[in-house]
């Protein structure tokens, strides 16, 4: 298995344009989660689905931030507009629901740089 | 609110020593407790699962305990060297939730030769 897939590798832009991040989930997998990687923050969920369903955005920053499963093997995570603030590592990772040890297998991430 | 706690300062030990990384949490009751590895540049990667009803667990070099009294995990390597070198997060998971997982900040361990 290819693993969890996420694209571009890096993004740099400029305030105000819009960002799109990708994700390809380990296929068989029911629970996708897009997390936010910063050195004052840390790892912070932004948010996950299940079955393809949002099932808790509480951790989108503001309504600049939206994320869809439109199928089980690809999620988007957009911003827009974005700004300087939101320069972060990006995460994707997926995991089987209901599975016991339920771990999340992560992507490589996504460098994002907004000037 | 909950909240994960894990030593924010860089742990540094020699190589063949011990090294051992806290995790301790609050306002959580979870079923189990899981720790990841993170390296410069990569996702985090799985490395250990304890669940409530588990004292201790033990993977090759790794060892974790799980005090739900205290509210802390321990995670331990033995005969530690250099490779152990990253970050290692912990993320407690409750039984009531639905999936939701949340990290601690992580502590960057250094293993010198």
């Amino acid at each position: 298995d290819a693993g969890v897939i996420q694209s571009p590798r890096h993004e740099v832009t400029e305030m105000g344009q819009e960002v799109t991040l990708r994700c390809k989930p380990i296929s068989g997998h029911n629970s996708l989660f897009w997390y936010r990687q910063t050195m004052m923050r840390g790892l912070e969920l932004l948010i996950y689905f299940n079955n393809n369903v949002p099932i808790d955005d509480s951790g989108m920053p503001e309504d600049r931030f939206s994320a869809k499963m439109p199928n089980a093997s690809f999620s988007t995570l957009k911003i827009q507009p974005s700004e300087p603030r939101d320069s972060a590592v990006y995460f994707c990772a997926s995991s089987f629901r209901g599975q016991p040890n339920e771990k999340l297998f992560f992507g490589s991430g996504t460098q994002l740089s907004v000037l | 609110s909950q909240k994960i706690e894990q030593n924010s300062e860089a742990l540094n030990i020699q190589e063949g020593k011990t090294a051992t990384l806290t995790c301790n949490y609050t306002n959580y009751s979870p079923a189990y407790l899981q720790w990841y590895r993170q390296d410069p540049g990569r996702g985090p990667v799985f490395l250990l699962l304890i669940r409530e009803n588990e004292k201790e667990k033990r993977k090759e070099r790794l060892k974790v305990t799980f005090d739900t009294t205290l509210k802390q995990s321990l995670f331990h390597i033995t005969a530690s060297q250099p490779a152990d070198s990253a970050t290692y997060l912990c993320a407690p998971r409750g039984s009531s939730n639905t999936g939701k997982l949340i990290f601690g900040q992580g502590t960057t361990l250094q293993v010198k030769p």
